[in-house]
């Protein structure tokens, strides 16, 4: 069974440039989720989709991140623009449902320069 | 707010030892999660503990929960070299939507 795929798996930009990161879930998992994990912490959930509907993003920025997850599979992050602070790992993780175990992407790794 | 907290965040021990990692949690929680993550790695699910005395073993982990104390353990026995990563603890709750509130991590290093 293929795994969480992510997209690219690192990207160097300077403060106030755009970026975007593109997720595709195991098949078949309802279940979205995007984390941020910063050097030397645990991953922080930003959003939290169920097939292509929100159920909780009151940890994203929303001044400057936005995603989504058109169709109820792949799933776009999109930071405009960037801060230095935004230098993180960007983790996608799916699960079958919301109460099943999360299975993580490989990540992209984020500089800000 | 759900708050996890780990302790060791840095160990370092010799092979063959024993060590426990510990994980406690602020509020009630449906599951607690251990996760292991690899250098430059993605985080690799190694247990799923669901109710109070809940206790699984994989190799030379061992997991166990006390939902009372709000306390989670995870067992070193005899470590090797191959067992160096950083691990994590989460827990996740009806009420945030069963995301996953992690700890800060505890790094692992195994010496010969």
């Amino acid at each position: 069974e293929a795994g969480v795929a992510q997209s690219p798996r690192y990207k160097i930009i300077e403060k106030r440039q755009s970026v975007a990161f593109w997720c595709n879930p195991i098949s078949g998992h309802a279940t979205l989720y995007w984390y941020q994990q910063i050097l030397g912490q645990g991953p922080k959930l930003l959003i939290q989709f169920q097939n292509n509907g929100v159920v909780d993003d009151s940890q994203l920025p929303k001044d400057r991140f936005s995603a989504e997850r058109l169709k109820g599979v792949d799933s776009t992050l999109k930071i405009q623009p960037a801060k230095l602070e935004d230098s993180a790992v960007y983790l996608c993780a799916s699960s079958l449902d919301l109460t099943s175990t999360q299975y993580f992407g490989p990540g992209t790794r984020l500089t800000v320069l | 707010e759900l708050k996890v907290e780990q302790n060791p965040l840095f160990l370092s021990m010799q092979e063959g030892k024993n060590y426990t990692i510990y994980c406690n949690y602020s509020t009630t929680s449906d599951r607690l999660y251990w996760y292991r993550q690899d250098p430059g790695k993605s985080l690799e699910s190694l247990f799923v503990l669901l109710s109070n005395g809940a206790v699984k073993q994989e190799g030379r982990l061992m997991a166990s929960l006390d939902t009372k104390a709000r306390l989670s353990t995870l067992h070193i026995t005899a470590a090797v070299h191959d067992l160096s990563a950083t691990y994590f603890c989460a827990v996740d709750t009806r009420n945030s939507g069963y995301a996953l509130n992690f700890g800060k991590g505890t790094s692992l290093l195994v010496t010969p």
